[in-house]
């Protein structure tokens, strides 16, 4: 079956400490975004990537870093730099990147804590 | 820049009845796409119905139909004959119509739909 796989799914960081999200996708898409959710907010668009080596900041990139080696993968690094980095973080794809209609596909999404 | 703005933190509907939810934008771009995601308690995102901007005809999926006003710059959702399934946090959505700008979606902050049996 294709999709987006995350994980973890529950992730604890200490003071300090850098950890990393994992985002896998299978459904050979151009595309991949990360987006951060907190209560009672929508999504913001924290980093996104329209091709390999390739990578923009969204609205809050700020104490995050990406990559995008493959294509199949964009893991997101929550750094020491993000003084609040508390939130439900989900991962996305699209087929194109250009202007369409196409929706993005989510995975389950990681939900991550401070210790 | 785009922002997209839902104005009903918590909506409630009765099971089998209509409800609509309520969602504005600000742009000035003439072509771009509008979208409505549900949010249920599993947190999986799932897209209900979108909307091409250069289109006039209002998209409907089953039970979902949207409301698109270009001019004022609104895309509500309605919901008919609703269903317990149905309650979870809905979320606009804007994508730009620019090529090479990236197909990202700028979010409104959601509005939470219970159902009443």
């Amino acid at each position: 079956d294709g999709g987006i796989t995350q994980s973890p799914k529950y992730l604890f960081r200490k003071e300090g400490q850098n950890v990393t999200l994992s985002c896998e996708q299978n459904l050979n898409h151009d595309a991949m975004y990360w987006y951060r959710q907190d209560p009672g907010q929508g999504l913001r668009l924290i980093y996104y990537s329209q091709i390999v080596n390739d990578f923009q900041k969204g609205d809050i990139a700020e104490g995050y870093s990406v990559s995008r080696e493959k294509k199949e993968s964009f893991p997101l690094t929550v750094t020491s730099a993000q003084k609040n980095p508390t939130a439900f973080y989900l991962c996305a794809s699209s087929v194109y990147r250009g202007a369409t209609n196409e929706k993005l596909f989510f995975g389950s999404g990681t939900q991550l804590s401070v210790l | 820049a785009q922002t997209v703005t839902q104005s009903q933190p918590e909506m409630s509907v009765q099971e089998a009845e209509t409800v609509t939810l309520s969602c504005t934008y600000d742009t000035s771009e003439s072509d771009y796409y509008l979208f409505w995601y549900k949010q249920p308690p599993s947190r999986q995102m799932i897209l209900v119905i979108r909307q091409e901007a250069y289109k006039q005809q209002n998209a409907t999926e089953n039970r979902f139909s949207v409301n698109f006003q270009k001019a004022a710059k609104s895309f509500s959702l309605k919901i008919s004959d609703s269903q317990l399934g149905d309650a979870a946090m809905y979320f606009c959505a804007y994508r730009t119509g620019t090529y090479n700008q990236g197909g990202k979606l700028i979010f409104g902050q959601g509005t939470e739909l219970s159902v009443k049996p």
